[in-house]
């Protein structure tokens, strides 16, 4: 029962550098999306797929770039980081119906 | 423009008593509402949701009410124990198409509920 795998865990990026935030899920769920928390903002959602192949913009899409070639992954790309990136990072998936949205674990990003 | 908000940063309850956590929202689009618990260092874990088409669900010690026409839910547990001590995020979804995988949150409550 893996449900939504996020890896890293804990990442220090210096600024300017990318890296690729995993995320994978074996529960064959159509949706895929990634939010950033921080504090007393809640969770805002960054980018969001329905489907392989697609993807849309979420809230806060800026400084991110996302892609979904196959139903499990959903990486998040940041091509070059920002302390404003310093966040903790959830990716979550859902049916079609979207009554229940599972959430991985997180990935804690802080950016220097 | 915060369309979910928690207007209670934190709650302080003791053993055995009610817990009431609030949640306002502004958008008429939305459709559907969920809570989620968090603890630290961990993902946020679903506990319960409730359709705009009913007025309350119950699961167990833990009921959500919506009052559409105040745009106001909010989530009783009965009796509040220790584990329960937690982040609580109300989170809203709109209608339709691909809206269902899209959620917006709340900023979260802190429960602590003392033994």
């Amino acid at each position: 029962n893996a449900g939504v795998t996020q890896t890293p865990k804990f990442q220090v990026l210096k600024t300017g550098q990318s890296m690729t935030l995993q995320c994978a899920q074996d529960m064959n769920h159509e949706y895929m999306s990634w939010y950033r928390q921080d504090p007393g903002m809640g969770l805002r959602l960054i980018h969001y797929s329905v489907g392989a192949g697609i993807t849309d913009q979420g809230e806060v899409p800026n400084g991110y770039n996302v892609s979904r070639s196959t139903t499990e992954d959903f990486p998040l790309r940041l091509l070059s980081a920002a302390p404003s990136q310093t966040s903790v990072y959830f990716c979550a998936s859902s049916t079609t119906e979207g009554n229940t949205i599972y959430f991985g674990e997180g990935s804690w990003l802080t950016v220097v | 423009d915060q369309q979910v908000k928690q207007n209670s940063p934190s709650l302080s309850v003791q053993e055995g008593r009610i817990s009431i956590l609030n949640c306002d929202y502004t958008n008429s689009m939305f459709d559907y509402f969920l809570w989620y618990k968090k603890y630290p260092a961990e993902g946020p874990t679903f506990l319960i949701s409730i359709s705009s088409i009913k007025d309350k669900n119950e699961d167990g010690r833990f009921t959500v009410f919506l009052n559409k026409s105040a745009k106001h839910l909010s989530l009783h547990i009965v009796p509040s124990q220790p584990g329960d001590s937690a982040v609580y995020f109300c989170a809203a979804r709109a209608a339709g198409g691909t809206s269902y995988g899209k959620l917006t949150f709340g900023q979260g409550t802190i429960l602590t509920v003392h033994p």
